[in-house]
């Protein structure tokens, strides 16, 4: 079973407006936690990163939160660009294990229309 | 932009056909890691290496072998090609450190689309 959940699965909006994707999650004992952007046929690249004491935290246009308490991340996209077209991978690092092993969500795939 | 370099970026086989994935880094990391990932699907963890000479088998059976002789290069292969293979196929490396502190990230490659006929 993952345990990283998404949603939702895929999202169209419109170019300039906001959008906010879900994270849920029940890795445990939980590291901290990280919102990647794969462009399509690309490798992921890390937008941002949270761990525990951490509520948001920003990057340009993007604010994640994070709520320890119910295991839940949100990303925030403000004034949405038509290059933000991508999938949005939340993932998990468990503290447990020397690897530093990594938890993936499926992803949000978002699709900005002009 | 991070230094790590996936070929061939896409590659079309037949059935039977030996395969080699190639992955280079040129950021010094000690840890390297080989992820599938199909259409619409997360990414699963098939190989992983904490340095020269050190490799492991991850969370998802693969038929695939790797080998670690040159810390910034860990290539991926396959002896006998089949259509099951067919996916995305992911590189990616990380500081050395203990596991789960904020800095290991890690960084990915390009990735490698495989089709097998």
């Amino acid at each position: 079973k993952n345990q990283v959940e998404q949603s939702p699965q895929s999202l169209i909006i419109l170019e300039g407006k906001n959008c906010t994707l879900q994270c849920n999650y029940t890795v445990s004992p939980f590291s901290n936690l990280r919102w990647y952007k794969q462009d399509t046929g690309r490798g992921p690249v890390s937008l941002t990163i949270m761990t525990f004491s951490e509520n948001t935290k920003s990057n340009g246009r993007y604010t994640a939160t994070l709520d320890a308490d119910t295991k839940q991340s949100s990303l925030h996209i403000t004034a949405s660009q038509l290059s933000d077209s991508a999938s949005y991978i939340c993932v998990v690092s468990d503290r447990g294990s020397t690897l530093g092993r990594l938890y993936f969500g499926r992803g949000t795939q978002l699709t900005v229309w002009p | 932009e991070a230094d790590i370099y996936q070929t061939p970026r896409y590659l079309v086989i037949g059935t039977g056909k030996k395969i080699t994935l190639e992955c280079s880094q040129t950021m010094g990391h000690d840890k390297m890691y080989w992820y599938q990932q199909d259409p619409g699907m997360e990414l699963h963890l098939i190989h992983y290496s904490y340095g020269v000479n050190s490799t492991e088998k991850g969370d998802l059976s693969s038929e695939s072998t790797v080998s670690r002789i040159r810390t910034e290069h860990f290539p991926l292969t396959l002896e006998s090609a089949r259509p099951s293979h067919t996916s995305q196929y992911l590189c990616a490396s990380s500081e050395n450190g203990r596991g789960g502190r904020v800095g290991n990230e890690q960084f990915f490659g390009p990735g490698t689309r495989l089709t097998v006929l």
